[in-house]
């Protein structure tokens, strides 16, 4: 399995508050990316990272900021949580040079974010 | 834009077969994705398809028309711990598009 983690596991904050979660990976892998999961919906891109401070924007950005300033750590930043915010967020990563053709994403265990 | 569209649920007997579609209309193409994904847990590598045809793994197996647009991911002999969400997902510059996955419930 990929050595990836998320940090925290579990959030529950107000509504107006900044968030930040964070990836660890320690597989030296290119690319990041942050999705989040909500019911009837699948997972969606947020931001993702092509390499250390090169990030850009996925399908559903808006009230989300990141940042990568090593390798093994993508941050995802709320600046100001909103109750449409509440979701499960996952990370995963992935490097087409140790994947090969198929390049596969390996995710994270997620964190159950609460914005109350 | 990516439109992705696949059954949302899907219920089966033990040591059955079951077929789970996928259609996508998408903007690019690198290749299509099978994840399975159990309640609470994060999602897992299955399959990966980029040309057309049959690719087989054990119980499992992952079907691609690209022409038509279409993948089927093919569960055999089915197992209690095969009931989980199976995301599909299609591949393009590097990121992923997911449909909105389909739960399998496998009934003894």
């Amino acid at each position: 399995d990929a050595g990836i983690t998320q940090s925290p596991r579990h959030k529950v904050t107000e509504t107006g508050t900044p968030v930040t979660l964070r990836c660890h990976q320690t597989e030296n892998h290119r690319y990041m990316y942050w999705y989040r999961q909500d019911p009837g919906h699948g997972l969606r891109l947020i931001h993702y990272s092509y390499g250390v401070k090169d990030t850009d924007k996925g399908e559903v950005s808006d009230g989300y900021s990141v940042s990568r300033s090593k390798t093994e750590d993508f941050l995802l930043t709320l600046e100001s949580a909103t109750s449409s915010q509440t979701s499960v967020y996952f990370c995963a990563i992935s490097d087409p040079v140790t994947s090969g053709s198929a390049n596969e994403q390996f995710f994270g265990p997620g964190t159950r974010l609460t914005v109350l | 834009g990516q439109n992705i569209d696949q059954p949302t649920e899907m219920t089966a007997t033990e040591g059955a077969i079951v077929q789970i579609n996928c259609t996508y209309q998408t903007s690019g193409f690198n290749g299509l994705f099978w994840y399975q994904q159990h309640a609470g847990e994060a999602p897992t590598f299955l399959s990966y398809n980029v040309l057309d045809g049959l690719e087989e793994k054990g119980r499992f197996s992952s079907f691609l028309s690209r022409s038509k647009g279409y993948s089927y991911l093919l569960l055999k002999e089915l197992q209690m711990k095969d009931s989980a969400s199976y995301l599909c997902a299609v591949y393009s510059d590097y990121k992923l598009s997911f449909g909105a996955g389909t739960t399998v419930t496998v009934r003894a």
